[in-house]
């Protein structure tokens, strides 16, 4: 059984604060998403990372996928009170294929 | 685009009843899943479709049917409404072709929060 795991579960840290949630597994995966969740709301993606050893920057979220491909983390600097919410990893065992596999989440806190 | 839209927001059922989540999606895309999400679990597959007529079950299906007669509309239906289906749940749609090698980055719905009493 493929599982994704996260950590840590839950984060409540100041207004500029930098911090990295981590998303861990013992298989390997084609592909890794990361989605940011708000309350009442349905995960939006985030960003797609494919290749061992991958770094992608989106503003002040930086994410980095393994190099083997088992493993990724997203890393937030200057943390601000809208970046509050749940951050969800999944990863897909195949390219092209439909079969994606959720984390649990890290539940982010950022308070003014 | 409405993206994927979701109704209702929620719902209320007494242990037995019956309804009918909808979800519709306006990206032509050709994969469509259901998803629940429980506090501190993630989000676990009910049943998914590959195209409008073909549909096929996913980690935990039991107590939950589906259909899909065109590419835009994936209804959910529980007939039996138990307590243990108390949960929000997301309809999602995306776009995969394996000539494409496209990757699986799904678009979710705002979700419907269900309780059963």
């Amino acid at each position: 059984t493929q599982l994704l795991e996260q950590s840590p579960q839950f984060l409540s840290i100041q207004e500029g604060e930098n911090l990295t949630v981590y998303c861990n597994s013992s298989s390997v995966f084609s592909s890794l998403q990361w989605y940011r969740q708000e309350p009442g709301e349905g995960p939006v993606l985030l960003v797609t990372v494919v290749t061992g050893g991958e770094v992608k920057k989106l503003k002040r979220l930086t994410f980095q996928f393994g190099d083997a491909r088992k493993d990724s983390s997203l890393h937030i600097t200057a943390a601000q009170p809208g970046d509050t919410g749940l951050y969800l990893c999944a990863g897909s065992p195949y390219t092209g294929g439909f079969k994606t596999i959720f984390g649990a989440g890290t539940r982010l806190f950022v308070k003014a | 685009n409405a993206g994927v839209t979701q109704t209702p927001k929620f719902r209320i059922l007494k242990i037995g009843q019956s309804m009918t989540l909808q979800c519709a999606q306006d990206m032509n895309h050709n994969y469509m899943y259901w998803y629940r999400q429980d506090p501190g679990m993630g989000l676990k597959l009910i049943y998914y479709s590959v195209g409008a007529g073909i549909t096929d079950k996913g980690e935990v299906p039991n107590g939950y049917n589906v259909s899909r007669s065109t590419t835009e509309d994936f209804p959910l239906r529980l007939e039996l409404a138990a307590p243990s289906q108390t949960s929000v749940y997301f309809c999602a749609s995306s776009y995969l072709s394996i000539t494409s090698g496209a990757y699986n980055e799904q678009f979710f719905g705002p979700g419907t929060r269900l309780t059963v009493l």
